[in-house]
């Protein structure tokens, strides 16, 4: 089925462990997002990439690191996790920022302890 | 900046009551989305929209480009409809939310 597949769904890291959270799309998109969602807030743009080649910060990039590996992928690392990571994080992606809806993975909970 | 604000926060209501929720934004957008996320937490698209009035059965969203403002009206509201209604918009290279408006609507 066409759509937003992210993984992993669920995730315990130690302080101080990394990993990647991989996010791939089908749908031909050109713009992909990395959003984290905190109890009480929005969601809040971590990094995004407008178009493949090229990534962009957000509102709360510090401990992130993102790669558009190629047009189908946008992966996020967390280098050196910590507590204030724990989260949960979601991808979209949405063909052109003045056309056509966003489509969201499932959402990665992300618990470092 | 661009800032995105929904209100209300929170909304009650009774099952067959029409529902509106409201959404402002703070600079020129190439488009307006709204999105609906579920207690299980998935969040799917329900319109996207830069001009005028969408409608999808029960689901009626328009948008006013000069004042900045849009707002998402459920019809006959039904249980199933609870859930968080998302706004947001499209600007320059980002999509920015605001914080949501937990619905809850009671039989």
């Amino acid at each position: 089925n066409a759509g937003v597949t992210q993984t992993p769904k669920f995730q315990v890291l130690k302080t101080g462990q990394s990993m990647t959270l991989q996010c791939a799309q089908d749908m031909n998109h050109n713009s992909m997002y990395w959003y984290r969602q905190d109890p009480g807030m929005g969601l809040r743009l971590i990094y995004y990439s407008a178009s493949e080649g090229t990534t962009d910060k957000g509102e709360v990039p510090n401990g992130y690191n993102v790669s558009r590996l190629n047009k189908r992928e946008f992966s996020l690392r967390l280098e050196s996790a910590a507590p204030s990571q724990t989260s949960v994080y979601f991808c979209a992606s949405i063909r052109s920022l003045s056309a056509g809806e966003a489509f969201f993975g499932q959402g990665t909970r992300l618990t470092v302890v | 900046k661009n800032e995105v604000e929904q209100s209300p926060q929170n909304l009650t209501a009774q099952e067959g009551e029409f529902i509106t929720i409201n959404c402002s934004y703070s600079v020129g957008i190439s488009a307006l989305h709204w999105l609906q996320q579920h207690p299980g937490g998935g969040i799917v698209s329900l319109f996207m929209l830069s001009s005028g009035k969408k409608k999808h059965g029960r689901l009626i969203a328009t948008i006013n480009i000069q004042e900045k403002h849009s707002s998402l009206h459920i019809t006959a509201s039904h249980p199933r409809d609870s859930a968080v209604y998302i706004c947001a918009e499209t600007s320059g290279s980002r999509l920015t939310f605001g914080e949501g408006t937990q619905l809850t609507v009671n039989p």
